[in-house]
């Protein structure tokens, strides 16, 4: 079946330590993203990737890292340098080029900073 | 930069009734409207979507949403809601200048059997 997949679905770090979310796609789409989402929050754009070997920056990127080395995966990399990560993580993927903009999503990360 | 609002972040209903979720945005040029539904326990999933054309766009599950583009608006509507309809609803918008898709706060809508 065709689909995103994320793992770990859950995971506990101490503080301090870095932790790498892992995306991965078969749906041949150029465009993925990573969100967190939090209580109230909403969805929140942390990094994303319109092509293999380039990304951009979104409104949260502050103590996240991401690569782009292959279509099909995009991990992102929680950093020690972010202040609150706790939180709900989401990976999606979109069919760029078309201009469909629709994402399709994992079934999330649940980061727990203990 | 582009934002999306939503107006209610938790509305209750009674089966039957009516359902309007507000959504409006912030940007001036060309968008893409999106609203995305998440039941309890589930995905993420696209409930619909506004590109071009017919300001009124019908999505699944009976749901529909009108682009208002004087008002930056694309309200969700549903005449008649049921008790499956209980999930959270996200807002978003995609502008002619990026890929970004940027999401609203969310509305939870709990509805009553």
């Amino acid at each position: 079946d065709g689909g995103i997949t994320q793992s770990p679905k859950y995971l506990f770090r101490k503080e301090g330590q870095n932790v790498t979310l892992s995306c991965e796609q078969n749906l041949n789409h150029d465009a993925m993203y990573w969100y967190r989402q939090d209580p109230g929050q909403g969805l929140r754009l942390i990094y994303y990737s319109q092509i293999v070997n380039d990304f951009q920056k979104g409104d949260i990127a502050e103590g996240y890292s991401v690569s782009r080395e292959k279509k099909e995966s995009f991990p992102l990399t929680v950093t020690s340098a972010q202040k609150n990560p706790t939180a709900f993580y989401l990976c999606a993927s979109s069919q760029y080029g078309l201009g469909t903009g629709e994402l399709f999503f994992g079934e999330g990360s649940r980061l727990t900073v203990l | 930069a582009q934002s999306v609002s939503q107006h209610n972040h938790h509305v209750i209903l009674s089966e039957a009734a009516s359902l309007e979720l507000g959504c409006n945005y912030s940007y001036g040029g060309t968008v893409n409207l999106f609203w995305y539904v998440q039941y309890p326990g589930q995905h993420l999933q696209l409930l619909l979507k506004y590109f071009s054309g017919d300001p009124l766009v019908k999505g699944i599950k009976g749901f529909e949403a009108e682009f208002i583009k004087s008002k930056f608006s694309f309200n969700l509507r549903k005449p008649s809601v049921q008790w499956s309809d209980t999930a959270e609803y996200f807002c978003a918008v995609m502008t002619n200048r990026d890929d970004k898709i940027i999401f609203g706060k969310g509305t939870r809508l709990h509805i009553l059997p």
